[in-house]
């Protein structure tokens, strides 16, 4: 059975802090997704992976950044949060390739800045 | 700038009623249209991968229809259930890898 994990369901952070969000995928999927989701928008995204060390940014970059160290791994960085940053995080992993591929999802971070 | 469209935005469903909701997407250059169900608390997992004009997919009580000469993907619950309600996302795929998200319709049954 396919697995996505992230670190944490709930996370309140303040104005600031330097916040990591972390995905593991057990698929050994080549690419990694990091969205946001809020109220009354689609699924937005901040940045992907098709490989090791490789890294492109997505619809809304700003103020975030990425790693991907191990294939298994892709990390969420935001640098100093903010309030305008609090939202639902999901991570999403697919086999490779085309558009046609399914992305297979952890079960969201729910961040909060205060 | 590609865009997905959904609607309706909500729909409210009495039990054991059968509902229908849309997706609109460009029509040219069409490669694959994506519906997935986000429950509430769970992972959003995906229902139907469709890339035929004229296919049908169905999955027990769900079903879908994809006409790529319009651009649009209706997707049909029939006899709705309480554990039909989610929110139904359809996307579409983009440049690279990407996918274009819809914003969902939030399907609630009421008992």
């Amino acid at each position: 059975d396919v697995k996505v994990t992230q670190s944490s369901r709930y996370l309140v952070k303040r104005t600031g802090e330097k916040v990591f969000l972390e995905c593991v995928q057990d698929m050994d999927h080549e690419n990694m997704f990091w969205y946001r989701q809020d109220p009354g928008l689609g699924l937005r995204l901040i940045y992907f992976s098709y490989d090791v060390k490789m890294k492109e940014k997505g619809d809304i970059p700003e103020g975030y950044s990425v790693s991907r160290e191990k294939k298994e791994r892709f990390s969420l960085i935001l640098e100093s949060a903010s309030t305008n940053q609090t939202s639902m995080y999901l991570c999403a992993s697919s086999p490779g390739g085309a558009g046609s591929e399914t992305q297979y999802f952890g079960p969201g971070t729910r961040l909060l800045v205060l | 700038i590609l865009n997905v469209e959904q609607s309706p935005q909500s729909l409210h469903v009495q039990e054991g009623d059968s509902t229908n909701f849309t997706c609109s997407f460009p029509s040219s250059n069409f490669y694959a249209l994506h519906w997935y169900r986000w429950e509430t608390a769970k992972s959003p997992e995906a229902l139907f991968v469709m890339t035929l004009n004229g296919d049908e997919k169905k999955k027990g009580r769900i079903s879908a229809t994809l006409n790529t000469k319009e651009g649009y993907s209706y997707l049909y619950i029939k006899g709705s259930q309480p554990e039909d309600s989610a929110t139904y996302l359809c996307a579409f795929p983009g440049s690279n890898y990407q996918l274009i998200w819809g914003a969902g319709t939030k399907l609630i049954i009421k008992p």
